[in-house]
């Protein structure tokens, strides 16, 4: 079956700090992956994704790489603000179905 | 465009009384879906609907009836509410055709059941 997993969270940055949120996902086709940014009292906002093998995905200085050799899609920045303070969310998509599989969430609290 | 909209935005309910979560998209998707969320279990879906007139199960349906009979309104029932249904329901919609598409989500509705 389809299966997203994140690194456990909640996890607390020093503003300016590199940031890494792990994903890696189980799928039984080829799937489309993405990030979602939860910011607090907020619904899910779409923050980068891709939608084949060794694709880039990249917004507002994060990225993720889809690798498909290692079945991972690690969220990074290299900088991050306060601002930044949200929930992430890894999820995909088989790019012939319907469903959206998401991973349980990553709390991320960047401090000043 | 108003995207996803949800009402109520909070709600608090007695065990057994039963109410219903409005969902509205005015972008023209297919595709809507209703997901709940819980403390470390990240997002599950409830119910989700292809189209007009069709409607199919997700992961945990059981409590929850919806029903689709325009492309704009998904709307979610609760008909006998249980504690175990207090959560973070989130609406969420996306286009069908050409591909894996963005799914847009609402801004949610909180719900108490005491």
């Amino acid at each position: 079956g389809n299966s997203v997993t994140q690194m456990e969270g909640p996890v607390t940055l020093s503003e300016e700090a590199f940031l890494t949120i792990n994903c890696t996902y189980t799928a039984t086709g080829y799937p489309s992956l993405f990030w979602y940014v939860q910011y607090p009292g907020e619904g899910l906002q779409l923050l980068l994704k891709a939608t084949k093998a060794d694709d880039k995905g990249s917004n507002k200085g994060f990225e993720a790489t889809y690798r498909k050799e290692t079945t991972s899609f690690h969220l990074e920045k290299g900088s991050v603000q306060v601002s930044d303070s949200a929930v992430y969310f890894c999820a995909l998509i088989e790019n012939t179905g319907n469903q959206f599989y998401f991973g349980t969430g990553t709390s991320l609290t960047v401090i000043p | 465009n108003a995207g996803v909209t949800q009402t109520p935005k909070f709600q608090v309910l007695k065990t057994g009384q039963s109410m219903t979560l409005q969902c509205a998209q005015d972008m023209n998707h297919e595709y809507m879906s209703w997901y709940r969320q819980d403390p470390g279990m990240g997002l599950r879906l409830i119910h989700y609907s292809v189209g007009a007139g069709i409607t199919d199960q997700g992961e945990v349906p059981n409590g929850y009836n919806v029903s689709r009979s325009t492309t704009e309104d998904f709307p979610l029932r609760l008909l006998s509410a249980a504690p175990s249904q207090t959560s973070v329901y989130f609406c969420a919609s996306r286009r069908l055709a050409g591909g894996p598409e963005t799914q847009y989500f609402g801004p949610g509705t909180r719900l108490l059941v005491l």
